[in-house]
């Protein structure tokens, strides 16, 4: 495997349920972020991780959870959604900012995302 | 705040043409870097391009170029001889002076045939 991977790719969940997504990063980079993508608005950072710390939470409600184990797995746990939480989720890396000396240089590489269908 | 508008919900080109995609964006900062990302129907979200607001110089891959005006905070694409296989979603995307990117609402690339 090469890049960022994430699975699942489609998950159909009712509001009652708790489910989780998965994202692996094989570039050796230090952060890590999730996105949410919905139509016709722009992509949303959800939360933002540095060697594992967060040190981003973009107002995001409870009801998503990430956890960071280590620099190459990211997850986000979900329980009681709603409708207006389906979106696709996207998960990114990128060299640590402060190791690679300036902003910008820390390209973000994504994942290919996982369709999230909440009924 | 920094925003990122893309005024073009949607763009066509024939195969073999040329094609603009346009981007401005607001920001107070002086050091900063724009991205352009492709994201094709399959959803792999795709660095094409970037630049960095203190090179003067236009940035260039292939047929990929921007036209950087940091007076007019402008960050247009143009994709020359466009290829079928840049049919995609494009985001202009701002990053200043921490790891969050901004993301503009995106261009829907149409190439015809």
């Amino acid at each position: 495997e090469t890049g960022v991977t994430q699975t699942p790719r489609h998950l159909v969940m009712g509001m009652t349920n708790k489910k989780s997504l998965k994202c692996e990063q094989h570039l050796g980079h230090n952060a890590m972020y999730w996105y949410k993508q919905s139509a016709k608005k722009p992509l949303e950072l959800m939360f933002v991780y540095n060697f594992k710390e967060q040190t981003e939470n973009n107002s995001v409600p409870s009801r998503f959870s990430p956890e960071c184990p280590n620099s190459s797995h990211l997850f986000l746990h979900l329980h009681t959604l709603q409708p207006e939480d389906s979106a696709l989720y996207l998960c990114a890396s990128s060299q640590d900012p402060g190791l690679a000396g300036r902003i910008g240089s820390d390209t973000q590489y994504f994942g290919p995302g996982t369709r999230l269908t909440v009924l | 705040a920094q925003t990122v508008t893309q005024s073009q919900p949607e763009m066509s080109v024939q195969e073999a043409e040329t094609v603009t995609l346009s981007c401005t964006y607001d920001t107070s900062e002086s050091d900063y870097y724009l991205f352009w990302y492709k994201q094709p129907p399959s959803r792999q979200m795709i660095l094409v391009i970037r630049q960095e607001a203190y090179k003067q110089q236009n940035a260039t891959e292939n047929r990929f170029s921007v036209n950087f005006q940091k007076a007019a905070k402008s960050f247009s694409l143009k994709i020359s001889d466009s290829q079928l296989g840049d049919a995609a979603m494009y985001f202009c995307a701002y990053q200043g002076g921490s790891e969050k990117l901004v993301f503009g609402k995106g261009t829907k690339l149409t190439v015809n045939p």
